[in-house]
C-alpha cells in the first residue's frame, strides 16, 4: 500500500495564481483532511471530508477550496495565491468519521508564494 | 490559551538517556495521538490512546484522562530519534478531527 500520496512535494507560485495539491489515499478511508503547517504554530484544519460528495471547512478555509468526488482523492485548490498561503501542507486520512483510530499523514508539500 | 500544550519545546539529550516530553489539553477527548516529524520529512504516528499505557520498542505512550495529561517517554534515545513529537487531541462528537499541539523539537547528540 502507498498510504496517503501527496503531489507535489515544492512548489513556487507567483501571487495570484492558482494551482491544486493532490492528495490521494488507497486505505479506503472516508476521511481526509488538509492541514497548514508554520513556523511555531500547530498544524491547522483547512477543510476535511467525511466521505465522497460531503466536504466541510476548519479552522482557516479562507482562498482555498475542497472537493471529494471519490474515496480515494481529496485535492486542495488555491484559487488566488497570496503570500500569506505560504506554508507546508499536510493531507491526512483516517479510518472511519474521524481520528478515531490510527491517522495517516502525507509527506507534505512545501508551497511558497513571491 | 493554547488547547493542547507541550513542554519542553526543545530538548537536547545524550545517546542514551531517557526523555520525556509532556502533553496536557484542556479540552475533553476521545482519543489522543503522538506523532513524529523528522526534518524535511512526513508525519508519522506513533501512538493513539485514550487511557493508560501503550509500548512500541522503545517508545511508551501514558495518559492520565483524569489529570488531562499524557507523555512520551524514549528509553535509551538514540540520535536516530532527532525529530519534532507532535501531541494532537480528538475532541469527539460528529467531526473527529485533531487539534495539536505545537510540538516538541528533541535532538539526541551521539
Amino acid at each position: 500500500n502507498a498510504g496517503v500520496t501527496q503531489t507535489p512535494k515544492f512548489q513556487v507560485l507567483k501571487t495570484g495564481q492558482s494551482m491544486t495539491l493532490q492528495c490521494a489515499q488507497d486505505m479506503n478511508h472516508e476521511y481526509m483532511s488538509w492541514y497548514r503547517q508554520d513556523p511555531g504554530m500547530g498544524l491547522r484544519l483547512i477543510h476535511y471530508s467525511v466521505g465522497a460528495g460531503i466536504t466541510d471547512q476548519g479552522e482557516v478555509p479562507n482562498g482555498y477550496n475542497v472537493s471529494r468526488s471519490t474515496t480515494e482523492d481529496f485535492p486542495l485548490r488555491l484559487l488566488s495565491a497570496a503570500p500569506s498561503q505560504t506554508s507546508v501542507y499536510f493531507c491526512a486520512s483516517s479510518y472511519g468519521q474521524g481520528f478515531y483510530t490510527e491517522a495517516f499523514f502525507g509527506q507534505g508539500t512545501r508551497l511558497t508564494v513571491v | 490559551k493554547n488547547e493542547v500544550e507541550q513542554s519542553p519545546q526543545n530538548l537536547t539529550a545524550q545517546e542514551g538517556e531517557f526523555i520525556t516530553i509532556n502533553c496536557s489539553y484542556s479540552v475533553g477527548i476521545s482519543a489522543l495521538h503522538w506523532l513524529q516529524q523528522h526534518p524535511g520529512g512526513g508525519i508519522v504516528s506513533l501512538f493513539m490512546l485514550s487511557s493508560g499505557k501503550k509500548k512500541h520498542g522503545r517508545l511508551i505512550a501514558t495518559i492520565n484522562i483524569q489529570e488531562k495529561h499524557s507523555s512520551l517517554h524514549i528509553t535509551a534515545s538514540h540520535p536516530r530519534d532527532s525529530a519534532v513529537y507532535i501531541c494532537a487531541v480528538n475532541e469527539g462528537g460528529s467531526q473527529g478531527n485533531l487539534i495539536f499541539g505545537k510540538g516538541t523539537k528533541l535532538s539526541v547528540k551521539p
